[in-house]
Parts: C-alpha cells; sequence; structure tokens
C-alpha cells in the first residue's frame, strides 16, 4: 500500500496570506488528523476528520480549519498567517480496524512564513 | 491540564547498551499509550503501543512499561545500534481517538 502523501513538500508564504494544505490517506483508512509541530511546542494535535466529519479539536484559533472528501482525502488551511504559524505541519491517517488508533504520518509539509 | 513530560535532554549511550527512555504524564487517564520514532525530516513512525491494563510489551529489541499509578511508561532499547539514533516520542490516547504527544527524546548511539 503506499503511505500518506502530502502536497506541497514545502511553502513560503506571507503574513497574512492564507494557505492550503493536502493529504492523502493510506488507501481504506478514514480517519485523518492534522498536527503542528514546533521546536517549541513539539508535536500539537490539530483536528481529526472521520468520514467527513470533525470528530476531535485541539486548542487552535479558528483561523485553522480543515475539511476531508468522500473519497477521505483531507485538506487543511490556515488564513491571515502569522509568524508563529512558520511549522512542520503532519497529516496522518488510521484504519482504526481495531481501535488502537495506530497513527501513520505523512512526511509532513514545511510552511515558512515570512 | 493535561502534561506529559519526556527526559528533556538528549541521550547518549554507546553502542551494545539498552537505552531507557521516560514518559511522564499528569492530569491525565489514558486507556493507551503509543511509542513513536521520528528521524530528521520524516513523519514519526509508529512503535509499540501499551494499553492501560498491560504492564510491559515487548517487541524484538524494544521493550514498554506502563504504570498508570505513577503515571509513567519507560521505553527500553536492548543491544542498541547507531541506527537507533532517532527521536522518540510518547503519546496518551483515550477512547476519544485525540492523541497528545510529549515533546520527544533525542537518543544519540555512538559506536
Amino acid at each position: 500500500k503506499a503511505g500518506v502523501t502530502q502536497t506541497p513538500r514545502y511553502l513560503i508564504k506571507t503574513r497574512g496570506q492564507q494557505v492550503t494544505l493536502s493529504c492523502s490517506p493510506i488507501s481504506g483508512h478514514r480517519s485523518v488528523s492534522w498536527y503542528q509541530q514546533t521546536p517549541g511546542q513539539g508535536l500539537q494535535f490539530l483536528f481529526e476528520y472521520f468520514s467527513e466529519t470533525q470528530r476531535n479539536k485541539g486548542n487552535f484559533p479558528g483561523r485553522f480549519s480543515g475539511r476531508q472528501f468522500s473519497n477521505s482525502r483531507s485538506e487543511m488551511n490556515v488564513s491571515t498567517l502569522e509568524l508563529g504559524d512558520s511549522a512542520l505541519y503532519l497529516c496522518a491517517s488510521s484504519s482504526e480496524d481495531r481501535g488502537l488508533n495506530e497513527q501513520f504520518f505523512g512526511p509532513g509539509t514545511r510552511l515558512t512564513v515570512l | 491540564s493535561q502534561k506529559i513530560e519526556q527526559n528533556s535532554e538528549a541521550l547518549n549511550i554507546q553502542e551494545g547498551k539498552t537505552a531507557t527512555l521516560t514518559c511522564n504524564y499528569t492530569n491525565y487517564s489514558p486507556a493507551y499509550l503509543q511509542w513513536y520514532r521520528q528521524d530528521p525530516g520524516r513523519g514519526p513512525v509508529f512503535l509499540l503501543l501499551i494499553r492501560e491494563n498491560e504492564k510491559e510489551k515487548r517487541k524484538e529489541r524494544l521493550k514498554v512499561t506502563f504504570d498508570t499509578t505513577l503515571k509513567q511508561s519507560l521505553f527500553h532499547i536492548t543491544a542498541s545500534q547507531p541506527a537507533d539514533s532517532a527521536t522518540y516520542l510518547c503519546a496518551l490516547g483515550n477512547q476519544g481517538g485525540k492523541l497528545i504527544f510529549g515533546q520527544g527524546t533525542e537518543l544519540s548511539v555512538k559506536p
């Protein structure tokens, strides 16, 4: 099976702009989670989608939003970018076949906000 | 608020020795705990999961213990190799499916 893919891999934006990141989960996986990773805060949970519905949400402002499509692909959007949004954004998918919630991570999108 | 603490400093050990990484948590009652490995520039890779009613889990050279009274998990790598050098993350989860990750511990195994 192909792994989790994320596009683009690298992105440079300026403050105030918006950005959309894309994630394709492993075939058959219906759960997609998004995380932000920074050196200072570590890996922080943004939100999780399951069958096109947001099932869990972390403590991020409303500028961070996401959605999931019927084929389980997911997108994450950040509006009005701030310098502090510079981070590695990781997407992970899970099959939840056994309720173990093992996360399969993609390579991430490195976002730099100037 | 929920808090997870891992060894804050990097761990440097000699090849062949056992590496022991610690994960402590407060204000949380996880249903399970997971360990991941992350290499530079890559996403984390799942290693092991241990449930709240399990004391120990093994997989090849890896061993995880889980003490819900102490609110602590220990992650051991026996007969460590330079290829084991990476950052190791612990993550706590509950039935709701949301995972909370620790900051990670950087392990360096010298030949």
